[in-house]
């Protein structure tokens, strides 16, 4: 059964340095997410990506944050300076996206534990 | 987006049957209704995902009653391996933000 991967599973960094996750999402989905999930709390949404374009982010997802699909395989979300209240589960997700459907099921990955010092 | 309500806990025992009931009384037309399971420090996992009536797969069943307010999740003959915490969403449409809610913490008990 085709899933979702993403590696690092754990990343630890300092305060301020730059950090990349990586996902790979399932080969013939065409939306990508990326959701994160601080300690005990719910998991929050934070982009989708369709077509090499950020469709939807939420308001967590500011200029710290970036997304990129280097090559037809790997999706990214990259913060650029860490901070503190960045430590959490970073989960990728995707989606067939058939269009004209209603439904749409997203398949998460088991997440990177990202843990900043 | 429509929210859901759905209780924050529940307790069950090996071999029963769970029922975890949603509440979605803003549902779109358009709105499937998906359950995901998530175990500690995993992803959320697909459990299921229907429009109305009935839906069932090879781990759960799902029901939907015909104003699709509500649904309620069915898991036969729990095991202990089924402590989890289990989440209701309501949406749809490529592209589309999922909202969690706290989900129903499922504790199987021997």
């Amino acid at each position: 059964e085709p899933e979702v991967t993403q590696t690092p599973s754990h990343q630890v960094t300092q305060m301020g340095q730059e950090v990349i996750l990586r996902c790979v999402p399932i080969s013939n989905h065409l939306y990508f997410y990326w959701y994160r999930q601080i300690l005990g709390q719910k998991v929050e949404f934070l982009v989708s990506f369709y077509n090499n374009e950020i469709s939807e982010k939420s308001e967590i997802f500011d200029d710290q944050f970036s997304v990129e699909r280097p090559d037809g395989s790997n999706f990214t979300l990259k913060i650029r300076s860490t901070k503190l209240e960045d430590s959490a589960m970073y989960f990728c997700a995707s989606s067939r996206g058939l269009a004209g459907q209603g439904r749409d099921t997203q398949y998460f990955g088991p997440g990177t534990r990202l843990t900043v010092l | 987006l429509a929210k859901t309500t759905q209780p924050i806990s529940m307790d069950s025992y090996e071999g029963q049957e769970v029922n975890i009931t949603c509440s979605h009384n803003n549902i779109a037309t358009n709105d499937y209704i998906t359950w995901y399971q998530q175990f500690p420090s995993q992803g959320p996992r697909f459990i299921i995902q229907g429009y109305k009536t009935k839906v069932t797969n090879e781990v759960a069943s799902l029901f939907i009653p015909a104003d699709r307010k509500s649904s309620t999740l069915s898991l036969p003959r729990v095991s202990l391996s089924d402590t989890a915490v289990y989440y209701c969403l309501v949406g749809g449409g490529a592209g589309n933000m999922l909202t969690f809610g706290g989900g129903t913490r499922l504790m199987v008990k021997p």
